[in-house]
C-alpha cells in the first residue's frame, strides 16, 4: 500500500519562508514530485527528486531523504500568488501516488 | 491543440446514465493517466496506459473503463454513473523514458451525478 502524509494547512506572511513536509511509506520508489495547484486549476510541476539532497529552483527548493522516507518543499520570499495547494507525489513504476495536499495561505 | 485537453469542462448527469470523458494530448507522450480528485483525499489514480494498445488499473478502477486506440486519445467511460462518482476528473500524460518523467495535467472535468 501507499501512505503519503503532509500537513493539511499552513499560513505564512508575504516575504517569509514556509517549509512543507512530506513523509511516505510506499511499496516502491522511483522519485518524488512536488506539484502546485491553484484553486479550480490543474496541478503544475514544481520539482523532482530522485537522489538524496537538495534541488534548488529559484524561490523553490525541494529536499529528499530516501532512508527516512522524507521530503520537504521550501518556499522562500513568499508572494501572494503562492497561495495554493502543494501536492507531494511518489513515483512508483511511472505511476504517481499523491498525498492529500497542503493548502498554503499567504497573508499580507 | 497545445498540450492536453479535456471535454466536457463540466457535466451534470443522472444516476444510471453512461458518460464518456474525453482526453487528447498532442505532445506524443506514450503514457496517459486518469485521476479523480476529492476534497481531503487528493488525487487518486483510476486507470493508466503506458503505451497505445495497453491499459492498467490504478487505485480506484471500479465503475470506470478506458481504451487507448492511439497515442493521442485516452477516453474514460462510466458505464452506469452513481452519485459517489461525483468528482473532478483530471487526465495527465507523461514521456516515459526521460529522466524527469513529469506528468502534465489537463484542465479537468467537473462531474456531478445526481
Amino acid at each position: 500500500g501507499q501512505n503519503i502524509d503532509q500537513p493539511t494547512e499552513m499560513t505564512a506572511t508575504e516575504g517569509a519562508i514556509v517549509q512543507i513536509n512530506c513523509t511516505y511509506q510506499t511499496s516502491g520508489f522511483n522519485g518524488l514530485f512536488w506539484y502546485q495547484q491553484h484553486a479550480g486549476e490543474a496541478p503544475t510541476f514544481l520539482s523532482y527528486n530522485v537522489l538524496d539532497g537538495l534541488e534548488e529552483k529559484g524561490r523553490f527548493s525541494s529536499f529528499l531523504s530516501r532512508s527516512k522516507g522524507y521530503s520537504y518543499l521550501l518556499l522562500k520570499e513568499l508572494q501572494m500568488k503562492d497561495s495554493a495547494s502543494y501536492l507531494c507525489a511518489v513515483n512508483n513504476d511511472y505511476k504517481l501516488s499523491f498525498g492529500a495536499g497542503t493548502t498554503v495561505t499567504v497573508r499580507a | 491543440i497545445a498540450g492536453i485537453t479535456q471535454a466536457p469542462t463540466s457535466q451534470i448527469l443522472a444516476a444510471g446514465r453512461r458518460m464518456t470523458l474525453r482526453c487528447t494530448q498532442d505532445m506524443r507522450h506514450n503514457a496517459m493517466y486518469w485521476y479523480r480528485q476529492d476534497l481531503g483525499l487528493g488525487l487518486r489514480l483510476i486507470h493508466y496506459s503506458n503505451t497505445a494498445g495497453t491499459t492498467g488499473k490504478g487505485e480506484v478502477p471500479d465503475g470506470y473503463s478506458v481504451s487507448r486506440a492511439n497515442t493521442d486519445d485516452f477516453p474514460l467511460t462510466l458505464a452506469s454513473a452513481v452519485p459517489s462518482q461525483t468528482s473532478v476528473y483530471f487526465c495527465a500524460s507523461s514521456p516515459i523514458g526521460e529522466f524527469v518523467n513529469e506528468q502534465f495535467f489537463g484542465p479537468g472535468t467537473r462531474l456531478t451525478v445526481l
